[in-house]
């Protein structure tokens, strides 16, 4: 399995507050990504990165901020949760961009803020 | 990237090989058929992908029909930690990151 480490896996936390998740890979790679996963929407991507301090914007960015200060870290922020975020976030990493790479994931983060 | 049709739920026999299909009549010539599966509470898990040719490995074969309009992910002796919901993706295959697009899958059932 790819060494993919998201934390914590687990977090209830009130509207309004700060929230950050890590990832953490073993790889290597490149490229790293920020996905939720909710009932009868999928995996929607939130943000990717494509090497040290270099992001950009997924299909559902509103909300979410990201920082990559290491290869091996990539870090999302909610910066004042919403209900709406309430969700399952999973974590991914490419060692490039190419769509012939697969992306490996972790095995997520529960989020509820009430 | 093109849209993809599995059937919803599948059973199959423990110790039998499991074919799950895939139709992907809109694909382009660069989009790669890609296939991943979900356990419950854990992570997609990717499986394997093609472009053309039938491709295996320790874990399963995919084959691709000639026109590619389709495809079957062969896993050749299913065990009950197989029981899964299996996505078919089709990705474009050149250009820059992009996400993977998970539809509803096939929940396959292994029967003990």
């Amino acid at each position: 399995d790819a060494g993919i480490t998201q934390s914590p896996r687990h977090k209830v936390t009130e509207t309004g507050t700060p929230v950050t998740l890590r990832c953490h890979q073993t790889e290597n790679h490149r490229y790293m990504y920020w996905y939720r996963q909710d009932p009868g929407h999928g995996l929607r991507l939130i943000h990717y990165s494509y090497g040290v301090k270099d992001t950009d914007k997924g299909e559902v960015s509103d909300g979410y901020s990201v920082s990559r200060s290491k290869t091996e870290d990539f870090l999302l922020t909610l910066e004042s949760a919403t209900s709406s975020q309430t969700s399952v976030y999973f974590c991914a990493i490419s060692d490039t961009g190419r769509s012939n790479q697969p992306q490996h994931f972790g095995d997520g983060t529960r989020l509820s803020i009430l | 990237d093109a849209k993809t049709t599995q059937p919803p739920s599948m059973d199959c026999a423990e110790g039998r090989a499991a074919n799950l299909p895939c139709n992907h009549s809109t694909i382009s010539g660069n989009e790669y058929v890609y296939w991943y599966r979900q356990i419950h509470s854990q992570g997609p898990q990717y499986i394997i992908h093609g472009l053309k040719n039938n491709e295996t490995n320790e874990m399963a074969s995919l084959i691709i029909t000639e026109d590619r309009k389709s495809s079957t992910l062969i896993l050749p002796h299913a065990t009950l930690r197989d029981t899964a919901v299996y996505y078919c993706i089709v990705r474009v295959g050149s250009g820059s990151a992009r996400q993977l697009t998970f539809g509803s899958g096939t929940q396959l059932t292994v029967l003990p």
